[in-house]
């Protein structure tokens, strides 16, 4: 079974700064993928970021990197410089073999982003 | 950029009608995935469809459901006899792969069902 958990249901965060999203994983699968998605409140998902469970460099895309810390079952998503457009909901997901690389979501985390 | 299509991006239904959801996915992708997230809650998958077939459902993808591929770039998700617990946000997603970096899903703007 695989499992994801997103402890913060809301942030907040000032314009400009950085903020941490936190995502920790459950799985006994040693290959996976971990994803982050984003929820406006238009409601589409949209495809931010992906790690492998074997790549060896944290993935960036733009203003945002994932903090992947294996050992600790964590894939935390930070995004540099926010703006307001960033406030959204926050969907964690992982995939494995086991589950048949369909993914598991989080409960996803509501962030704000103050002017 | 290519992308998920879904129409309508808003349906009412009455209890027990049937509904059809619709759904083009990325032109050169084979994996094609039906999702829901009813209000507030998180996404969930019903079912995954590949090579025309079904390669996996959940639990909750029961014989109301249905899915089907009826030419080449439609993807239907059909809810026979609707209840009011079908009322969500249902999501089709597609993949170009199963494994790795190419198994990243990408999610069309969703259809809102909601079931009077």
């Amino acid at each position: 079974a695989q499992k994801i958990t997103q402890t913060q249901p809301g942030m907040f965060v000032q314009e400009k700064e950085a903020v941490t999203l936190d995502c920790t994983y459950d799985t006994s699968d040693q290959s996976y993928g971990l994803f982050w998605y984003k929820q406006p409140s238009s409601g589409e998902m949209i495809f931010l970021i992906y790690q492998g469970s074997y790549d060896e460099q944290n993935a960036t895309e733009g203003r945002y990197s994932l903090n992947f810390q294996k050992a600790r079952k964590s894939a935390n998503l930070v995004i540099s410089a926010s703006q307001l457009g960033d406030s959204a909901m926050y969907f964690c997901a992982i995939s494995t073999s086991g589950g048949s690389y369909i993914p598991t979501f989080g409960r996803g985390t509501s962030l704000i982003v103050h002017p | 950029e290519p992308e998920v299509t879904q129409t309508p991006s808003h349906q009412v239904t009455q209890m027990g009608q049937e509904v059809i959801l619709r759904c083009v996915p990325i032109s050169n992708h084979l994996y094609f995935y039906w999702y829901r997230q009813i209000l507030g809650q998180k996404v969930e998958f019903l079912v995954s469809f590949y090579n025309n077939e079904i390669s996996e459902k959940s639990e909750i993808f029961d014989d109301q459901f249905s899915v089907e591929r009826p030419d080449g770039s439609n993807f239907t998700l059909k809810i026979r006899s609707t209840k009011l617990e079908d009322s969500a946000m249902y999501f089709c997603a597609s993949s170009e792969a199963l494994t790795g970096v190419k198994n990243i899903q990408y999610f069309g703007a969703g259809t809102r069902l909601s079931v009077l």
